[in-house]
């Protein structure tokens, strides 16, 4: 089957740094997704990786290793306004393009 | 550009009701797809196209209807409301050309409860 796990919720102060992992088990692999969604918004585009490696996106990076299945997103310098859910999704396919999302990680940001 | 654009945002139906949710982008995207949202989980896939004319099932399809005339419009039919759809719908547009990220663009969402 196919399935992507991330952890529910995680808590961290302003100003650190936070890593939110993502593990997953698809089928037709096209490319590895994160997503930041604010409380009854619309899930915005943070990252994407195709290759293993660190891509880095100023305080945002994601990582990807294929072989692992396996990938995490990296915020540091932590503001109040990262409080939000971030969701893992990988784009598979099999003629088609289509993704399976995790059902997201909570994040929220103390100060 | 709009983008993505969804309506309505909120409704309210009663059990056996019927109704079309509607989205449009402007992007011109050939990819579209619905998603449904219920609280504290991620988004699964309803239905989806590639292009006009050519519609395909998603992972929970059951008790909707789609169809796609234009590459702009992608409406999402509900013909017997029952409780359990209930959710936040998400309409979302890519454009796919098998390289680049061509990340999912989505619309503000439609918050639906069936009574």
């Amino acid at each position: 089957g196919q399935n992507i796990d991330q952890p529910t919720e995680m808590t961290a102060t302003e100003g650190a740094i936070v890593q939110i992992n993502c593990t997953y088990q698809t089928s037709g692999f096209n490319g590895l997704f994160w997503y930041q969604q604010h409380a009854g918004e619309a899930p915005t585009f943070l990252s994407y990786n195709v290759l293993d490696g660190l891509e880095e996106k100023g305080r945002f990076s994601s990582f990807l290793s294929r072989s692992k299945g396996y990938s995490y997103l990296l915020l540091k310098e932590l503001q109040m306004k990262d409080s939000a859910s971030y969701l893992c999704a990988v784009r598979t396919t099999s003629g088609t393009y289509k993704y399976i999302f995790g059902t997201g990680t909570r994040l929220k940001v103390l100060a | 550009n709009a983008g993505v654009t969804q309506t309505p945002k909120f409704r309210i139906l009663k059990i056996g009701q019927s109704m079309t949710l509607q989205c449009t982008q402007d992007m011109n995207h050939n990819y579209m797809y619905w998603y449904r949202q219920d609280p504290g989980m991620g988004l699964k896939l309803i239905y989806y196209s590639v292009g006009a004319g050519i519609t395909d099932k998603g992972e929970v399809p059951n008790g909707y209807n789609v169809s796609r005339s234009t590459t702009e419009d992608f409406p999402l039919r509900l013909e017997l409301a029952a409780p359990s759809q209930t959710s936040v719908y998400f309409c979302a547009s890519s454009y796919s050309s098998g390289g680049g990220s061509n990340e999912q663009f989505f619309g503000p969402g439609t918050r639906l409860t069936v009574l």
